[in-house]
């Protein structure tokens, strides 16, 4: 069966500190992959989504980027953290188009103090 | 991109039947209806799919008009464990990776 995992669950920086979420994606080739934020309250915000290696879409402009060096792995960093960069960021995968359902990690806690 | 929209809140009771209503005016000609559940600090996760008509899996049924201007999920005898943000989706089919997600539908089931 196909897992998603993402790491690490909870993470507190200082402001203008670097940042890497890395998530992996087990049980399945060539996924599409995705990195959305969630601020309390609100729905998810695309930030980045990926069809294959190398292949980065990014849809929000900001101090955040990602990466995808290998097939299942999807990586959202940032050189250095802003205040308004707090939230929960989830990463999740899917095949075929957009279409098909969406399947998510468990999160990232975000705090930047 | 279509956008949707739902009742920000909605409360029941334990052991009824409980209908989210999902407006999609402009969703497009391919593009399929899908709703997720999501508990807090969790990511959301996958409950339903369709295109038209109804569509029933173990968990819920979707209804879809045939205009598909709207959709009503439903969950049938509901349980405390049922609380939680209800999103509906629409979108994907042009090979748009992009979708916009709107704030959900909080559930609170009552005892």
């Amino acid at each position: 069966s196909q897992t998603i995992h993402q790491w690490p669950a909870t993470l507190v920086q200082p402001v203008g500190s670097p940042l890497s979420l890395e998530c992996t994606v087990e049980g399945t080739s060539n996924p599409n992959l995705y990195w959305y934020r969630q601020a309390a309250g609100r729905g998810l915000q695309l930030l980045f989504y990926s069809v294959g290696i190398g292949q980065i879409s990014s849809e929000v402009p900001q101090n955040l980027s990602a990466s995808r060096p290998q097939d299942r792995q999807f990586i959202l960093s940032s050189k250095k953290l802003l205040l308004s960069d707090s939230g929960f960021y989830l990463c999740a995968w899917n095949t075929g188009d957009g279409n098909q359902p969406q399947h998510f990690g468990d999160g990232t806690r975000l705090s930047i103090l | 991109l279509a956008k949707t929209t739902q009742p920000i809140s909605m409360d029941s009771y334990e052991g009824q039947e409980v209908n989210i209503t999902c407006s999609h005016n402009n969703i497009a000609t391919n593009d399929y209806i899908t709703w997720y559940q999501q508990f807090p600090s969790q990511g959301p996760r996958f409950i339903i799919q369709g295109y038209k008509t109804k569509v029933t899996n173990e968990v819920a049924s979707l209804f879809i008009p045939a205009d598909r201007k709207s959709s009503t999920l439903s969950l049938p005898r509901v349980s405390l464990s049922d609380t939680a943000v209800y999103y509906c989706l629409v979108g994907g089919s042009d090979s748009n990776y992009q979708l916009i997600w709107g704030a959900g539908t909080k559930l609170i089931i009552k005892p």
